[in-house]
This record gives structure tokens, sequence and C-alpha cells, in this order.
């Protein structure tokens, strides 16, 4: 049981260049969320997948999309990366009944 | 709207004395409020929540909270630090109808030996 994993750890990239952040989780959860963490600002939310097939916009959601895959998997995507993207990603997942977030190990993206 | 602050960015306490870490929160409705530790490099992890009940709450590792609906808190708490307890400390809201947890921006607890 490997609970919330994110792929890669550590990523840079020039501004200008897309990727995709890969979150997967294995405890049947049905709400998925993703987060980015600056200095001093805690984590705010990008965008959320409450179950599968539905996404919704966060705090921050500028600049990135997302796919909910399937239950399992929500991916988060940079199309044109630019500096202000530099910043640690967090995936999370919930169960509904249970209310408590989950967080993978992070990805640490420089944009330069 | 929803808000967390935690209006200390860092707390300095002895090994063996007791620490608090404040939180303050904003919501509409009933809070859901939850605690979550990082340690260096980690993801966060969870530490002890409050849904409904007891306003006392007890978690992982001796911490524990008191939610206080009147002062709208909820102060972290833990009788004896220990050094291994230094880390970053997030307190976290929601509202009883939506999903998305509001972080406040993290306390840095040390615990010098």
């Amino acid at each position: 049981n490997a609970g919330v994993t994110q792929t890669p750890k550590f990523q840079v990239l020039k501004t200008g260049q897309s990727m995709t952040l890969q979150c997967a989780q294995d405890m049947n959860h049905n709400s998925m969320y993703w987060y980015r963490q600056d200095p001093g600002m805690g984590l705010r939310l990008i965008y959320y997948s409450a179950s599968e097939g539905t996404t919704d916009k966060g705090e921050v959601p500028n600049g990135y999309n997302v796919s909910r895959l399937n239950k399992r998997e929500f991916s988060l995507r940079l199309e044109s990366a630019a500096p202000s993207q530099t910043s640690v990603y967090f995936c999370a997942s919930s169960d509904g009944t249970q209310e408590t977030q989950y967080f993978g190990p992070g990805t640490r993206l420089l944009v330069l | 709207a929803q808000s967390v602050a935690q209006p200390e960015d860092q707390v300095n306490v002895a090994e063996g004395n007791p620490l608090t870490v404040k939180c303050t929160y904003s919501v509409s409705g009933n809070p859901y409020l939850f605690w979550y530790v990082q340690y260096p490099n980690r993801g966060l992890q969870f530490l002890l929540k409050y849904i409904t009940g007891d306003n006392l709450v007890k978690g992982s590792y001796g911490f524990e909270a008191e939610f206080n609906k009147s002062q709208t808190s909820f102060h972290l708490k833990k009788p004896s630090a220990l050094v291994s307890d230094s880390a970053l400390y997030f307190c976290a809201v929601r509202a009883g109808g939506r999903r998305a947890l509001t972080f406040g921006s993290g306390t840095r607890l040390q615990v010098q030996p």
C-alpha cells in the first residue's frame, strides 16, 4: 500500500516548455487535489476533483490544466511553463466520509 | 470565503517544556479543522482533526488541539516537547459543504535540546 505517489520528484524546465506531473493513489479515494507550496504562503489549491469525471478550479488555477484519468490518477499539466510556476507541487487524496487528505511526497519544479 | 491565520512564523521551545502553536480561522458554517506536520523535503503528514463532538482532540505523537468556537481558534498543544518535534506545522480549515482545504502559512517549531 503506497498511499499517494508522485512523479517526477524533481524537474527543471526552461520558460515555455510543457510538462505533466503525475499523481496516483491506491486508497480507493474519490477526491483528489493539486496544491503548490511557496515559502511563507502555505499550500494553495490549484485544482481538485471531487470524483472521477469531475474537476474544479481552486485558488490559483491560471497556467495549469488537469485530467482525472480514472479513479486512481490525477495529472497536472503546465502547457507553457513560467518562472512564477517554480514551486513544490503536492498531490493529495481523500475519502469523502473520512475527510482527511493524504499527501504525496511532492514534486520540486524549477523553471528557468 | 474561508481563511486561516497562524500568527507566529516560528515558535522556539526547550525540550521537555509544553508547546503551543496557534491557529485562528474564519469560515461560514461549521468548520472542519486539521493540523498537519511537514518534515524537511517530505509531504504533509496528518496529525489530528476536529469535525464534531469533544472540543479537545487527541492526535498522533502526543499532540492535541482544542477547538474554541467563541474565539474561532484551534491551537495545537503538546505537554512535553521533543527535539524530534521540530518541523513545519500547518493548520487547515474547510466549511462543511466544501471539499477543498484552506491552509495557514505555517509555523516552524524549533525544539532546543
